[in-house]
């Protein structure tokens, strides 16, 4: 089955500066890769999300990068912000063997800490 | 758009007794939602796939017969956790798939807590 690696699992950054959240994937039959913020107690939230036939996405601040033949894709924020404090999971979804079902395989988490 | 409710949002209750957690999507029509565990600090684990008018697929470990999921409309589906113990206090997050199956949005989760 899939396996998503993520790194770092903690980054700390001051205000303003960027942070970037690197992923690895296993499964070349994965074609979409999400990305999520969790903070405490809650949900994690839909942020940004990318497929396969392209190699790079961008909404305002945060931006993904996919490299499909070394398998990483990768999350950054520019400008960060104290409130873009909180748990970040990038994702891989992937076809799930001899059952027809795709399913989204997580990685371990980054706690991103924007210092003021 | 893409919003989906977890109720309720936390609950405490006894060894032995069922607890039953409902996930909706109040926007739009979901054929596939999701159920998911995470214990503190840890990522998310998927625990079963639940689609309108069947059965829910499990994953690998995870006993059928303790969590029961029906899937009754295309706006709700919900978890029990039957006879439960206190190994079962978690955080359950359920999702909604509304692109298709890739597509996920997530609920904002019920803490429950095993006495």
């Amino acid at each position: 089955g899939e396996n998503v690696e993520q790194h770092p699992s903690t980054l700390s950054v001051q205000e303003g500066d960027s942070a970037v959240i690197k992923c690895t994937y296993s499964d070349s039959a994965s074609n979409y890769f999400p990305w999520y913020k969790q903070e405490l107690g809650k949900g994690p939230q839909l942020i940004i999300d990318i497929r396969s036939n392209v190699g790079e996405k961008k909404d305002q601040r945060i931006a993904v990068t996919l490299n499909k033949t070394a398998k990483h894709f990768s999350l950054h924020i520019t400008e960060t912000q104290p409130e873009d404090s909180a748990v970040y999971f990038c994702a891989a979804s992937s076809p799930i063997m001899d059952t027809g079902r795709r399913a989204l395989t997580f990685g371990s988490g980054t706690r991103l800490q924007v210092q003021p | 758009g893409a919003v989906v409710s977890q109720h309720p949002s936390r609950v405490i209750c006894k060894s032995g007794t069922s607890v039953k957690i409902e996930c909706r999507s109040l926007d739009f029509q979901a054929t596939t939602m999701f159920w998911y565990r995470q214990f503190p600090k840890q990522s998310l684990m998927l625990m079963a796939t639940s689609n309108e008018g069947s059965k829910a697929t499990y994953e690998q470990g995870v006993e059928k017969d303790k969590f029961l999921i029906n899937h009754a409309s295309l706006t709700l589906s919900t978890l029990t956790v039957t006879s439960a113990h206190p190994e079962d206090s978690s955080f359950y997050i359920c999702s909604a798939g509304r692109e298709g199956p890739d597509t996920q949005y997530f609920g904002p989760g019920t803490r429950l807590t095993v006495l």
